[in-house]
């Protein structure tokens, strides 16, 4: 099992540029998860979903769009790239969302300029 | 929603010693506590977790400690090593994850 993979490693985008991060897991895991980590501080939650064809907002949405057309995939797309979105961006998943471990991607480091 | 505190910030503990960091939570309806322990420049790694319906539960050198009544948990490190060196998360929570703010725990050697 790969686990769960993240696309790209690195990116730098320009104020104003959109783009789609890429998420994948083969465990057959029902809940997905995208957190943002800004530098020094904890993870933040942008959007889950349960399961294919269903996502929900977490703390930190604006800005960005998931879907959930399979169970092995969970893009997140940025439109309109701004300075503030510069983060390292973590993708997870878990078999329940209660109580359920999550599994880490390795993460997404970008570069809004 | 749920509010996770998580103290102190920084913890700097002499080789051998044990380390101990404390979170609090808001929300009564949390009922899954893990802890990650994320090196740099990797991804968080749970460590340990521990479910409402139990008071306490170790794992070789951790341990964690959960009161739902005062709403905090914390995390135990005994005979700690410098590879245990790392920024420690605690989260809250049920469907989601609330994330405290981290722990930089540093073994001195």
């Amino acid at each position: 099992n790969a686990g769960v993979t993240q696309t790209p490693k690195f990116r730098i985008l320009k104020i104003g540029q959109s783009m789609t991060l890429q998420c994948a897991q083969d465990m057959n895991h029902n809940y997905m998860y995208w957190y943002r980590q800004d530098p020094g501080m904890g993870l933040k939650l942008i959007y889950y979903s349960v399961g294919a064809g269903i996502t929900d907002k977490g703390e930190v949405p604006n800005g960005y769009n998931v879907s959930r057309s399979t169970t092995e995939d969970f893009p997140l797309r940025l439109e309109l790239a701004a300075p503030s979105q510069t983060s390292v961006y973590f993708c997870a998943s878990s078999y329940t969302g209660d109580r359920g471990e999550q599994y880490f991607g390795p993460g997404t480091r970008l570069t809004v300029t | 929603g749920e509010n996770v505190e998580q103290h102190p910030s920084t913890l700097s503990v002499q080789e051998g010693d044990s380390a101990v960091i404390k979170c609090t939570y808001s929300d009564s309806a949390s009922n899954y506590f893990p802890w990650y322990k994320q090196e740099l420049g990797k991804r968080p790694q749970l460590i340990i977790d521990i479910r409402s319906n139990v008071g306490e539960k170790k794992d070789q050198r951790i341990a964690v400690t959960l009161n739902k009544t005062a709403k905090h948990f914390s995390l135990h490190i005994t005979e700690t090593q410098p590879e245990d060196s790392a920024v420690y998360f605690c989260a809250a929570g049920t469907r989601q994850l609330t994330f405290g703010s981290g722990t930089q725990l540093t073994v001195l050697p």
